[in-house]
């Protein structure tokens, strides 16, 4: 099945600790994304890479950093820069022939305690 | 920026009532319009689409939606909900590139 996963469902993370969340697919899409829901702010945009090798900030970059070595992969990490990082994220991705329709992946639920 | 108001939070039905949910943007130029929806413990997944043609689209469920370019609307209305759809649901937008611009959301709760 083709589809996004994104790796563990649930994390916890002590203050200080940076922390890297998992983000795959298997659609070929070129441009993947990250975002961060929390209630009543709909879903924020992090980071975001159009295409290997290449990325760019989103509207709430500070705290977080990615890396695109592969097409397939889009890893997120959390840094303890990060003033609020308890949250849901989600990582999506898009082609464009579909004018840009965004997929998503179950999303991570990051608790820092 | 482009900015995306979903001005109903909350909502509570009853099954079989109506349904109507607003969403206004910001952007006055061509826009791809969405509606995404997030049902407990699930994906987000897509519930329709507008990209052109004929304003009034159709999506999955009973779903459907308005575009009205003069009120930058783009409201998602279901005749009759059940409780099924008992759900999270986000207006986006997208104008330039590949990116969305999401609504806050809407919680919707519909009792049996």
């Amino acid at each position: 099945d083709g589809g996004i996963t994104q790796s563990p469902k649930y994390l916890f993370r002590k203050e200080g600790q940076n922390v890297t969340l998992s983000c795959e697919q298997n659609l070929n899409h070129d441009a993947m994304y990250w975002y961060r829901q929390d209630p009543g702010q709909g879903l924020r945009l992090i980071y975001y890479s159009q295409i290997v090798n290449d990325f760019q900030k989103g509207d709430i970059a500070e705290g977080y950093s990615v890396s695109r070595e592969k097409k397939e992969s889009f890893p997120l990490t959390v840094t303890s820069a990060q003033k609020n990082p308890t949250a849901f994220y989600l990582c999506a991705s898009s082609s464009p022939s579909a004018y840009n329709e965004q997929f998503f992946g179950p999303g991570t639920r990051l608790t820092v305690l | 920026a482009q900015s995306v108001s979903q001005h109903n939070h909350h909502v509570i039905l009853s099954e079989a009532a109506s349904l109507e949910l607003g969403c206004n943007y910001s952007y006055g130029g061509t826009v791809n319009l969405f509606w995404y929806v997030q049902y407990p413990g699930q994906h987000l997944q897509l519930l329709l689409k507008y990209f052109s043609g004929d304003p009034l689209v159709k999506g999955i469920k009973g779903f459907e939606a308005e575009f009205i370019k003069s009120k930058f609307s783009f409201n998602l209305r279901k005749p009759s909900v059940q409780w099924s759809d008992t759900a999270e649901y986000f207006c986006a937008v997208n104008n330039a590139g590949n990116m969305l611009t999401f609504g806050g959301g809407t919680r919707l709760m519909v009792k049996p």
